[in-house]
């Protein structure tokens, strides 16, 4: 089953501890994207990153940083200075044409305790 | 600030019952604009976008500048229609897209 993958489904931490989500592409796709969905507030952008080795802080970045080191991968660390962090997180990904489709991951559940 | 609103958390509608999903947003360039579908347990995916001026199992959606707003329509509903539905806003031409808050549309038989 190919396009985006993120890993793990769920995910339980405790309150201080830092996490990283996966989120793993094979679309051959210059664009990631991670989102944040909560209920009523839609999806907010955290990260963007256009190209590899280079990403952009979306609307909601502090306390969440990513790394772009790889064309297939855009990890997502929560961190623990992010006040909030149980929430529904999702990866997307594009080409880098502007007005094209971005594809989903099926998300990642994070429960800090 | 670039703004999208949706402004019904759920709209339920009978089966055959036209459907009128509202978006307003706030941009004063030319907006991109798009329609995002969840159904239960599948990914979020793309409807249509306006740029493509197309209908997509059934769906409409024509771009009002002078309203700025961007409703999906539907003539008859059907029950696997039922979702969640985001409105999306690209301003800047990057692919960075702003949702609105989703409407859940539930078509009862």
């Amino acid at each position: 089953d190919g396009g985006i993958t993120q890993s793990p489904k769920y995910l339980f931490r405790k309150e201080g501890q830092n996490v990283t989500l996966s989120c793993e592409q094979n679309l051959n796709h210059d664009a990631m994207y991670w989102y944040r969905q909560d209920p009523g507030q839609g999806l907010r952008l955290i990260y963007y990153s256009q190209i590899v080795n280079d990403f952009q802080k979306g609307d909601i970045a502090e306390g969440y940083s990513v790394s772009r080191e790889k064309k297939e991968s855009f990890p997502l660390t929560v961190t623990s200075a992010q006040k909030n962090p149980t929430a529904f997180y999702l990866c997307a990904s594009s080409t880098r044409l502007a007005v094209d489709e971005q594809f989903f991951g099926p998300g990642t559940r994070l429960t800090v305790l | 600030a670039q703004r999208v609103t949706q402004p019904e958390k759920l709209l339920s509608v009978f089966k055959g019952a036209p459907v009128e999903l509202k978006c307003n947003y706030s941009y004063s360039g030319s907006p991109e604009l798009f329609w995002y579908v969840q159904y239960s347990r599948q990914r979020l995916q793309l409807l249509l976008r306006h740029i493509s001026r197309e209908s997509i199992k059934g769906f409409t959606a024509d771009l009002n500048k002078g309203e700025t707003s961007f409703h999906l329509k539907k003539p008859f509903a059907q029950e696997e229609d039922s979702a969640m539905y985001y409105c999306a806003l690209d301003s800047s031409n990057t692919g960075k897209l702003i949702f609105g808050q989703g409407t859940t549309l539930q078509v009862k038989p």
